[in-house]
């Protein structure tokens, strides 16, 4: 079965500065996805980055970029910049083989100081 | 593109009372379209697969008596808390894709408050 583990429960970081967070998965299978979402206070999820298992280049997206160290199994997003708005919670994800559902983890709650 | 509309956004009622839950694609058609779970401060759990056309999959341990999923169309999900009781008060939320491993769009959820 498929698993995402998210370490960080909580992290802090400076207005302007760049925050790692480490997303590590469990797969057997070959073909799989990988996602990011951000789910402000408010409760909406909002999709941010997306890597596939087969894709050679890390995704980037904006100020996001995912670090993709397959041998690792980590998927971790890089979040440059940081602004006051990126204050939320962040939840890696995926998908496997041909489902389409997403098994989520734990999340990381991001807080961003001015 | 790609938006997921969900309503309501906040329901208060009594215990014993069914609430229903819509969810629609304004701007796609979803065969498929998930429902989620989430309890405060938690992560997000898969309650079942909505398939148009046919019955839902529901993921283990979630009642299908008790959480009813309708996907009479390509754009309209809905799913129905029966008999509602305290313990059912959480946040649901629905998604859908565009097609296979594209990323899936959430509805902005529904907070669901028993009393």
């Amino acid at each position: 079965a498929q698993k995402i583990t998210q370490t960080q429960p909580g992290m802090f970081v400076q207005e302007k500065e760049a925050v790692t967070l480490d997303c590590t998965y469990d797969t057997s299978d070959q073909s799989y996805g990988l996602f990011w979402y951000k789910q402000p206070s408010s409760g909406e999820m909002i999709f941010l980055i997306y890597q596939g298992s087969y894709d050679e280049q890390n995704a980037t997206e904006g100020r996001y970029s995912l670090n993709f160290q397959k041998a690792r199994k980590s998927a971790n997003l890089v979040i440059s910049a940081s602004q006051l708005g990126d204050s939320a919670m962040y939840f890696c994800a995926m998908t496997q083989g041909g489902s389409e559902k997403l098994v989520f983890g734990k999340g990381t709650k991001l807080t961003v100081n001015p | 593109g790609a938006v997921v509309s969900q309503h309501p956004s906040r329901v208060i009622c009594k215990s014993g009372t069914s609430v229903k839950i819509e969810c629609r694609s304004l701007d796609f058609q979803a065969t498929t379209m998930f429902w989620y779970r989430q309890f405060p401060k938690q992560s997000l759990m898969l309650m079942a697969t909505s398939n148009e056309g046919s019955k839902a999959t529901y993921e283990q341990g979630v009642e299908k008596d008790k959480f009813l999923i309708n996907h009479a169309s390509l754009t309209l999900s809905t799913l129905t808390v029966t008999s509602a009781h305290p313990e059912d008060s959480s946040f649901y939320i629905c998604s859908a894709s565009v097609v296979g491993n594209q990323p899936q769009h959430f509805g902005d959820g529904t907070r669901l408050s028993i009393l």
